[in-house]
Formats: structure tokens, C-alpha cells, sequence
């Protein structure tokens, strides 16, 4: 796979269900980065991990970073049909060229999560 | 809180013809990035932005493409002579150690 693919492909879930998302990369960064898109819309950014952690929360997402595995997942808790979007993970294209770390990025295909009434 | 904004939102234009399209970015951010988004496919890096250059471009932005920035404020994106394959969704972003913040993009369609 390439850098920052994201698995499924695909997620329907009812209401109030949890959402995870996963995400592989190759190589090693420094940091990964979560967005969201709605339809055809701007890449919201949702949540900022960095290599020296494990976890991090934001609301109702979680995300965890697993450096060894290349892995890293987003989960939402008690989800809504508003977190019905496509979700991707990005990581740098260049992890340790400072400050483009955080902004050039590689990003995967997507997860497109919808959340059923 | 602070965003990227972007303008406009839609641009159709005649192959061809040149566009440009614009971007304030984040106040405080010093590097500044364009990407493009073809329908159905993957979020592309085109070229990075910082200290009043360019730092890095990708494959894509070739001679066609080019980037200013006029002002204190504004970023922007010129395509000269646009091409039908150049119709897709630009995003710009600015970055700094918390992370890159796009704006909602403009959806350029060439016909």
C-alpha cells in the first residue's frame, strides 16, 4: 500500500454507533495528521498526532499512533448522521524537513463513513 | 478561530485562459501550500511556500503553474492556459507545528 492509506474503504454504521478508522503508512514521520471532508467540500482538520504519543482525544475522537505497526486509527464514539463525510489521514512527505513537516503532506484515498438516521 | 479563506468558490473558464485563484492564509503561518483534488481521486501536493519562495513543487506544477504572494495577506495560484485536465477542486493551506489548515477550495471547472 502507499503512504497513508486508509481502511475500509468504505463504513455505514447506524447512529450512535462507534466509527474506526485505520490508517498504514511506510515510512517514518514525526507526525499524522486527520481530516475531514464532506461532499465535495474543504478538508476540515480534525486532530494532530505526533510520533512521541500514543493517543490523543479531541470530543468524541479518539486517535491512536503506533510507530512500530505504521498504523495509527481514528475513532468517533456515539456517532451522528453530521459525521457523515469522507475521512482521510495524512502524513509528510518529507517528515523531517521542519516546518513543511506539518504541511506537505501524503494523503490516503479516504474512508467514506456514513452514519444512518 | 482563524481559517484559511479562499476565493472563489466556483471558476469556470474556456480552455485556454488563464485563472487565478486566491487564498488568505492563516495570519501567524509562515508556510503556505497549494493541492489539488481531481474528482474521485487523492489529495495532490503541487508546491509549498515560505519565506517568500517556493520550497518545494511537486511534478504537477509545471511551467503552467505559478505562485505569488502580492501582499501581506494573499496567496496566489495562476494557471496559464488552462487545460481540460486542470478542472478539480484547489485547496490552500497554511502550516505551522499544530498542524496544516485548508480552506474550503475552489472547484475549478475548464471547459
Amino acid at each position: 500500500s502507499q503512504q497513508g492509506e486508509e481502511d475500509p474503504q468504505a463504513l455505514s454504521i447506524q447512529e450512535g454507533e462507534n466509527a474506526t478508522m485505520n490508517c498504514s503508512y511506510k515510512t517514518s514521520i514525526n507526525n499524522l495528521q486527520w481530516y475531514r471532508q464532506n461532499s465535495g467540500r474543504g478538508l476540515v482538520h480534525l486532530i494532530l498526532i505526533r510520533s512521541n504519543e500514543r493517543e490523543k482525544h479531541s470530543g468524541r475522537l479518539r486517535v491512536t499512533l503506533d510507530t512500530s505497526k505504521k498504523s495509527s486509527s481514528l475513532l468517533i464514539t456515539a456517532s451522528r448522521a453530521a459525521d457523515t463525510a469522507s475521512y482521510f489521514c495524512a502524513t509528510p512527505s518529507t517528515p523531517f524537513a521542519g516546518g513543511t513537516s506539518y504541511g506537505k503532506l501524503t494523503f490516503g484515498q479516504g474512508t467514506i463513513l456514513t452514519v444512518h438516521p | 478561530e482563524p481559517e484559511v479563506t479562499q476565493t472563489p468558490s466556483h471558476q469556470v473558464t474556456q480552455m485556454g485562459q488563464e485563472v487565478i485563484l486566491r487564498c488568505v492564509p492563516i495570519s501567524n503561518h509562515l508556510y503556505f501550500y497549494w493541492y489539488r483534488q481531481i474528482l474521485g481521486q487523492k489529495v495532490e501536493f503541487l508546491v509549498s511556500f515560505y519565506n517568500n519562495e517556493i520550497s518545494e513543487k511537486s511534478e504537477i506544477f509545471d511551467d503552467q503553474f505559478s505562485v505569488e504572494r502580492p501582499d501581506g495577506s494573499n496567496f496566489t495560484l495562476k494557471i496559464r492556459s488552462t487545460k481540460l485536465e486542470d478542472s478539480a477542486m484547489y485547496f490552500c493551506a497554511s502550516s505551522e507545528a499544530s498542524g496544516a489548515f485548508f480552506g474550503q477550495g475552489t472547484r475549478l471547472t475548464v471547459v
